[in-house]
């Protein structure tokens, strides 16, 4: 069957680098990607990964390995507004998004 | 955990066609579905909040003639994206809240490609 894991829930401090990782399994591979949500509001597109490797944007990055099913969303300096909910989502060969339950950030001062 | 069926997935049409989506609800009751339209590498952007037994909450710019929501049960809401033309070729995904903290869980999403 097709899959998405991420961590439930992680904790960080104002200022530190939190790594965010997701698994996936599915029928065949379009992309990743990546998504943030702020309670009450509609998902935000962050990243974008179809070929193994590290993209960088600003204080988000983005890392795919195809032949592992792995991506990891690396945020860095991390501030008080990056607390939300960190959608993983992987696009099947059929063009379907298979979504993961999301990773609550919650960030400490 | 709950699940949202979408289907089609994808969908390719003539241009003035109409072209239905369903989002249905699995295993919960969902009076309120939201409908989203993606273009490529950008964000999700909510087209109309549907309600049901009531007439469905469209954001500013989406029209409601073009993109018809029906929320005819607590398990299935569908958009409608009547006359069809290229430019309406997207990503639209719907999602529902479940639970008392009304997490979102998400459909799979329909790719729809009008020529």
């Amino acid at each position: 069957g097709q899959n998405i894991d991420q961590p439930t829930e992680m904790t960080a401090t104002e200022g530190a680098i939190v790594q965010i990782n997701c698994t996936y399994q599915t029928s065949g591979f379009n992309g990743l990607f990546w998504y943030q949500q702020h309670a009450g509001e509609a998902p935000t597109f962050l990243s974008y990964n179809v070929l193994d490797g590290l993209e960088e944007k600003g204080r988000f990055s983005s890392f795919l390995s195809r032949s592992k099913g792995y991506s990891y969303l690396l945020l860095k300096e991390l501030q008080m507004k990056d607390s939300a909910s960190y959608l993983c989502a992987a696009l099947d060969s059929n063009y379907q998004l298979i979504w993961g339950a999301g990773t609550k950030l919650i960030i400490k001062p | 955990g709950a699940v949202v069926s979408q289907h089609p997935s994808w969908v390719i049409c003539k241009s003035g066609t109409s072209v239905k989506i369903e989002c249905r609800s699995l295993d919960f009751q969902a009076t309120t579905m939201f409908w989203y339209r993606q273009f490529p590498k950008q964000s999700l952007m909510l087209m109309a909040t549907s309600n049901e037994g009531s007439k469905a909450t469209y954001e500013q710019g989406v029209e409601k003639d073009k993109f018809l929501i029906n929320h005819a049960s607590l398990t299935l809401s569908t958009l409608t994206v009547t006359s069809a033309h290229p430019e309406d070729s997207s990503f639209y995904i719907c999602s529902a809240p479940q639970g008392d903290n009304e997490k979102l869980f998400f459909g799979s999403g329909t790719q729809l490609s009008v020529l």
